[in-house]
């Protein structure tokens, strides 16, 4: 079965940092371009980054840039997102996916999503 | 403000056919970058449900249908069932922002 469980979520003040985890299983990690997607509460989805499949490049939406960092490692199919410098709007359930083609395209689909982990930033 | 733009709401009785609009630019669907939908039950992931503006996944009932025209796509949704009832969300690629998202339609089964 082709999966994705996210982890790492948790509650954090203003400033600090967290790391989610994306752990894969059921498909070749290392052949599909993956991205982070989030929800605030109440809200509809936000791209918030995406990294190739050889993490060679990488994409940030401009409310996380210089902020958050994705990454992965093939060898352990996990993917990662550091999160620093947290503020109270970075508040969500980050969702890892996985784009639906192996072939690189700009416009493809998300055809696997992980459940979520769930991220508060508050004091 | 998203840069798709879908209704808050649309509503429909059983069985009846509904249609979820989602509008772009030039930058998006004009480029000609394909439309995907997805659908959010309450409490869950989002699943994927049409891909490249017509496509259904494996699964999906052929209730479920898409298009794309211009600047514009949509979503239909023909023999309305109470399962039905959801939050569907559009998305497509930006030649300015990337990837992007609509605001999302919550569908109510009346």
């Amino acid at each position: 079965e082709v999966q994705l469980v996210e982890s790492g979520g948790g509650l954090v003040q203003p400033g600090g940092s967290l790391r989610l985890s994306c752990s894969a299983s059921g498909f070749i990690f290392s052949s599909y371009a993956l991205h982070w997607v989030r929800q605030a509460p109440g809200k509809g989805l936000e791209y918030v980054s995406a990294i190739s499949t050889d993490g060679g490049s990488t994409y940030y939406a401009d409310s996380v840039k210089e902020r958050f960092t994705i990454s992965r490692d093939n060898s352990k199919n996990t993917l990662y997102l550091q999160m620093n410098s947290l503020r109270p709007e970075d508040t969500a359930v980050y969702y890892c996916v996985k784009e639906e083609d192996s072939n690189p395209r700009w416009d493809d689909a998300y055809d696997i999503w992980g459940q979520g982990t769930r991220v508060t930033v508050s004091s | 403000q998203s840069v798709l733009t879908q209704p808050p709401s649309v509503s429909g009785a059983p069985g009846q056919r509904v249609t979820i609009s989602c509008t772009g630019s030039n930058s998006n669907f004009g480029a000609g970058y394909d439309v995907h939908w997805y659908l959010q039950l309450p409490g869950t992931a989002p699943k994927l449900l049409i891909y490249d503006n017509n496509n259904r996944p494996s699964g999906v009932p052929d209730r479920f249908s898409g298009s794309k025209s211009g600047t514009s796509a949509s979503l239909a949704i023909t023999g309305l069932q109470a399962e039905d009832e959801a939050d569907y969300y559009c998305q497509s690629y930006d030649s300015s922002l990337r990837w992007v998202f609509g605001g999302g339609t919550k569908l109510t089964v009346l």
